[in-house]
């Protein structure tokens, strides 16, 4: 089955940038979609299609990929970064989508 | 924008059903596909099923095929997961989430906005 493989925790300074990757096979020919989960609450999209943000996510957030390797960096990050993030893909083989194992982002 | 409102979970035995439920507002509930995501306590994300605008088509993740049915009431903007034999492993937050298509270059792609803010479920003796 399809796996997505995220580093289980990240930690970054107030202000600096984090980058928490994904990686997986073929993810270069799968659109990646990343969310947010703050604790306690639903997950919130902030990337879509590698790259994209939503209306209301701030510019800090972006998407990039190259090869296998899929990256969500944080820059300046704020105290309310502080969160789990989870990358995405749909799987058009089997129709399934498929979830990363998450990144705790710790803003220290 | 749109908004999710999920019902229905709580503690049932192992062996036992549930039926969750799903109130959508703010956009035009028959124009989407929509799935349930569960989350088990401490654990990732999971997606268990969808399905697609007029209810004819639904699929599933392996471990929940032959005992969970997703449906939805278009009339009502109602979606639903009917939860039968239920296991420990069953144990989560449940959302239900809408389904979005893009496509970039090419390629289609699917994923989640908005999502509901979750029904826990808890299968215990």
């Amino acid at each position: 089955s399809y796996e997505l493989t995220q580093p289980p925790s990240v930690s970054v300074a107030p202000g600096q940038t984090a980058r928490i990757s994904c990686g997986g096979d073929n993810i270069g020919g799968n659109s990646v979609h990343w969310y947010q989960q703050r604790p306690g609450q639903a997950p919130v999209v902030v990337v879509y299609d590698d790259g994209d943000r939503p209306s209301g996510v701030p510019e800090r957030f972006s998407g990039s990929k190259s090869g296998n390797t899929a990256t969500l960096a944080i820059s300046g990050a704020e105290a309310g970064d502080e969160a789990d993030y989870y990358c995405q893909v749909w799987d058009s083989s089997s129709d399934h989508y498929v979830f990363g194992t998450g990144t705790k982002v710790s803003v220290l | 924008e749109g908004q999710l409102v999920e019902t229905g979970g709580g503690l049932v035995q192992p062996g036992g059903s549930l039926r969750l439920s799903c109130a959508a507002s703010g956009f035009t509930f028959s124009f989407y596909w929509m799935s349930w995501v569960r989350q088990a306590p401490g654990k990732g994300l999971e997606w268990v099923a969808n399905i697609n605008q007029d209810g004819s088509e639904a699929y599933y993740v392996d471990s929940v095929k032959g005992r969970f049915t997703i449906s939805r009431d278009i009339a009502k903007n109602s979606l639903s997961l009917q939860m039968n034999s239920l296991r420990a492993e069953d144990s989560a937050v449940y959302y239900c989430a809408r389904d979005l298509v893009t496509v970039l270059r090419g390629v289609p792609s699917r994923w989640f906005d908005p999502w509901g803010q979750g029904t826990l479920v808890t299968v215990s003796s």
